[in-house]
């Protein structure tokens, strides 16, 4: 079974530019979870998609948003770009979510470096 | 808010030996969960270890065990005969039973030494 995959690996964006990342879940995984990465603020959570619908979101503001298809495929999407914006993106799917009985599978993550 | 600390930024262990990360936490939840996440430099988070909070007994993934002290809410690892696969950075991570978010702590390096 392949595992969760995220593209790109790596993105330069430059200031004001807007970024769209894309997550595969593992087939068979409704829940995506998107958690950002710096050196600074550690792991954050920015938000969790189930059967299309945001069913839990972070704080962090407006320019973050996501979204899932009916394939349980997400994308984020980050619009007028900052500098700290720059980070390590992972995407994590779990079959329903629904608490932690469940086992929470990671990708390798998108390097945005936003110039 | 639940909040999650882990206060030793580095540590290092020589290979074969016992090492324990440390890891404190924080909330006013009575169903949650516990996790120590590992990741290497492929930048994969992968799971170690994970305990209920409403069980009393400390889990163990073969060379991975936890001591989980709920009353003072600490939650360490301990990894026996450490390996140079071992050496990654670990995070410490809560989850509420009634919530899909993870709230990660700052993330502790291990270095293990030949």
């Amino acid at each position: 079974k392949a595992g969760v995959t995220q593209t790109p690996r790596y993105l330069i964006k430059t200031r004001g530019q807007q970024v769209t990342l894309s997550c595969s879940p593992i087939s068979g995984h409704r829940s995506v979870s998107w958690y950002q990465q710096t050196p600074g603020q550690g792991l954050q959570f920015l938000f969790e998609y189930f059967s299309e619908t945001q069913r839990n979101k972070g704080n962090f503001p407006g320019r973050f948003s996501g979204r899932q298809f009916s394939n349980s495929r997400s994308e984020m999407n980050v619009s007028t770009l900052e500098l700290g914006d720059s980070a390590l993106y992972l995407c994590a799917s779990t079959g329903t979510g629904t608490g932690y009985n469940e086992k929470l599978f990671f990708g390798s993550g998108t390097q945005l470096s936003v110039l | 808010a639940q909040t999650v600390t882990q206060s030793q930024p580095e540590m290092s262990v020589q290979e074969a030996e016992t090492v324990t990360l440390s890891c404190t936490y924080d909330t006013s939840e009575s169903d949650y969960y516990l996790f120590w996440y590992k990741q290497p430099p492929s930048r994969q988070m992968i799971l170690v270890i994970r305990q209920e909070a409403y069980k009393q007994q400390n889990a163990t993934e073969n060379r991975f065990s936890v001591n989980f002290q709920k009353a003072a809410k600490s939650f360490s690892l301990k990894i026996s005969d450490s390996q140079l696969g071992d050496a990654a950075m670990y995070f410490c991570a809560y989850a509420s039973g009634a919530n899909s978010k993870l709230t990660f702590g700052k993330g502790i390096t291990l270095s293990v030494r030949p």
